[in-house]
């Protein structure tokens, strides 16, 4: 089976801007949940998708905003770019979603604001 | 603060060394899970535990889970250079995920 694809690998954005991530889940997983990391904050919830509904969301701004279609992949839209917004974000994928299943993992889009 | 902190923050240890990295958290739990990351890429799932479990085993990975304590620990046996990377423990509580900071563990060949 192919794992989680993610799409760019890395982006440079200027202040301002908007930029819309895509992800790919394992083929049969429904669940598509979405995390920022940075050195200082660490790992942090965005938001989980199951069945193109969004389950649950994280403490971050309205201008994190995610989807998720029929065919289970996700895109995830960041609107006026801030420099604190550079980060590594991760998708995963998991059968059940993230409270029964384990997570898969892409290797993430490194989005660097300038 | 972090619902799941791991400890220590880093590790060295010899190769053929044995690794404990250890996990506390603060509320209820529906599982915990440890995650490895190799730098700057994402995270590999390890193993997942149950509240209603006590010990996992995975190869050469030990985890137990001791709910009264809210803690866990991660156990790496005969360590290899190859099991350098950063470790987390992951906390399922109310549909969130919560990750740790992250222990960085280094296996000298």
């Amino acid at each position: 089976k192919a794992g989680v694809t993610q799409t760019p690998r890395y982006l440079i954005k200027t202040r301002g801007q908007q930029v819309t991530l895509s992800c790919s889940p394992i083929s049969g997983h429904r669940s598509v949940s979405w995390y920022q990391q940075t050195p200082g904050q660490g790992l942090q919830f965005l938001f989980e998708y199951f069945s193109e509904t969004q389950r649950n969301k994280g403490n971050f701004p309205g201008r994190f905003s995610g989807r998720q279609f029929s065919n289970s992949r996700s895109e995830m839209n960041v609107s006026t770019l801030e420099l604190g917004d550079s980060a590594l974000y991760l998708c995963a994928s998991s059968l059940e979603g993230v409270l029964a299943s384990p997570l898969h993992f892409g290797n993430g889009t490194r989005l660097t604001v300038t | 603060s972090q619902q799941g902190e791991e400890d220590p923050q880093a590790l060295s240890i010899q190769e053929g060394e044995n690794a404990t990295m250890n996990c506390s958290y603060k509320t209820s739990i529906n599982n915990l899970q440890w995650y490895r990351q190799n730098s700057g890429r994402g995270l590999v799932h390890l193993i997942l535990i149950r509240s209603n479990e006590r010990e996992k085993h995975s190869g050469r990975l030990r985890v137990t889970l001791d709910t009264s304590k809210k803690s866990s620990s991660l156990l790496i046996t005969a360590s290899r250079a190859a099991d350098t990377a950063s470790y987390f423990c992951a906390t399922a509580v109310n549909s969130k995920l919560t990750f740790g900071k992250g222990i960085t563990l280094s296996v000298r060949p």
